[in-house]
């Protein structure tokens, strides 16, 4: 299993730009999230998805839309991007809605200027 | 919400010493898991420990999930030890995270 994967890794924008983050998981997982980590934090969480169809927001959504087509992707997408955006962005998918370890994906480093 | 307190904020130790993580949390939880975040940035699972004791080589975890604190205990450190160590528990489907313990570990 490739577990949960990422892309791009790394990605510069200019202010008002669109651009979408990828995130897949091959574990069958229901509950996929995604957070961001800024600079000597912890992570805090934008959106989340319980299931295919199902999103919902978290602590810091404005900015950020989701969609949940298939179990398996679930990706970000900034629509005008801002420099507040600057962030490492990690996506994380778990078996179930609560009580499950969950696992992350090696994060996006996005630059917004 | 649940806030969550991680002590101490920073830690400076020589290879081959031992340390104790502390992690508290203001409320009940189904799911308290410990991440070692390496100088490149990358995420990696140590324990899922919503209770009890778990070990894993060198590392071991502890959580008394009724008084609300969790250690994580590293043994014989390694300068690979080196990185942020953070803990993280769930409330509302979401991890809420503390603020991390920066380790840096000198050969």
């Amino acid at each position: 299993n490739a577990g949960v994967t990422q892309t791009p890794k790394f990605q510069v924008l200019k202010t008002g730009q669109s651009m979408t983050l990828q995130c897949a998981q091959d574990m069958n997982h229901e509950y996929m999230s995604w957070y961001r980590q800024d600079p000597g934090m912890g992570l805090r969480l934008i959106h989340y998805s319980v299931g295919a169809g199902i999103t919902d927001q978290g602590e810091v959504p404005n900015g950020y839309n989701v969609s949940r087509s298939t179990t398996e992707d679930f990706p970000l997408r900034l629509l005008s991007a801002a420099p507040s955006q600057t962030s490492v962005y990690f996506c994380a998918s778990s078996r179930g809605t609560s009580g499950f370890e969950q696992y992350f994906g090696p994060g996006t480093r996005l630059t917004v200027t | 919400g649940i806030q969550v307190e991680q002590s101490p904020p920073d830690l400076i130790l020589q290879e081959g010493a031992n340390s104790t993580l502390r992690c508290n949390f203001s409320d009940s939880v189904n799911n308290l898991q410990w991440f070692h975040q390496n100088p490149w940035g990358q995420l990696i699972n140590l324990f899922y420990i919503p209770s009890g004791t778990k070990q894993n080589g060198r590392l071991s975890a502890t959580t008394v999930a009724t008084e609300r604190y969790s250690l994580l205990y590293i043994s014989s450190s390694q300068t690979t030890d080196s990185g942020v160590y953070f803990c993280a528990v769930e409330s509302n489907y979401q991890l809420i995270w503390g603020a991390g313990t920066k380790l840096i570990i000198k050969p």
